[in-house]
């Protein structure tokens, strides 16, 4: 397995663009979760899905921002109407649905988005 | 809420020890503990499950206090590759399960010198 994939590395978008980031998870793995992370601090939870079903969505996150996991495979979290402060690392994380010891997130290299 | 961890920041010189601690204002059902060095994705170190038992990973370890809801990594003998940023990672836990969501604390800079 190639791990967490995450498409683009880098994206750069004037203010008022909406953009979309994909996640590929591990295949086994049925969690997906998004986070957020920006300079100095700790990744911060956007949302999770178990298989295709978007079980929980931070209560922090804007209207516009939007995930989906068609198929419980792959996932898409888009940003419509993007403004500086989404100038983030945004990561993508996978598990499985039960963590025993030993399990953890497996995270992907994140996509950087400057919004400019 | 966001777990604190402390210290914020640290520098070691190889050989030495290290503390990391976290600690949580809830019930706690599991602690993850990640590593992430600049520019790269956080790795997984270990996850400790209710019970506050002592997990281990060749020179790093960490307990679990869930009377107190908090946990401890401890670093070892450090070597340079130790270096990075570490993150806890707590899962609430309520009746008797967990959230299934990580609140991540602020991190702890590990610098480890020659």
């Amino acid at each position: 397995d190639t791990g967490v994939s995450q498409d683009p590395r880098h994206k750069i978008t004037k203010r008022g663009q909406n953009v979309t980031f994909r996640c590929d998870p591990i295949s086994e793995h049925n969690r997906l979760y998004w986070y957020r992370q920006t300079l100095g601090q700790g990744p911060e939870f956007l949302t999770y899905f178990q298989n295709e079903a978007q079980l929980e969505k931070s209560r922090l996150l804007s209207d516009r921002f939007s995930a989906e996991r068609p198929k419980g495979s792959f996932s898409t979290l888009e940003i419509q109407r993007t403004e500086q402060g989404d100038s983030a690392m945004y990561l993508c994380a996978s598990s499985l649905a039960l963590l025993r010891a030993g399990d953890g997130y497996t995270f992907g290299s994140g996509t950087r988005l400057t919004v400019v | 809420q966001q777990p604190v961890q402390s210290p914020q920041a640290v520098i070691l010189r190889e050989g030495e020890d290290a503390v990391i601690n976290c600690s949580s204002s809830k019930a706690l059902y599991s602690v993850h503990w990640y590593r992430q060095k600049h520019g790269e994705a956080p790795v997984f170190l270990m996850i400790l499950l209710k019970g506050g038992e002592q997990k281990g990973h060749e020179k790093i370890s960490a307990s679990f206090n869930e009377k107190k809801q908090q946990s401890s990594l401890y670093l070892t003998a450090s070597q340079l590759s130790y270096s990075g940023t570490y993150f806890c990672g707590t899962e609430w836990g309520y009746s008797g399960a967990g959230s299934y969501q990580l609140t991540f604390g602020k991190g702890t800079k590990l610098s480890v010198i020659p």
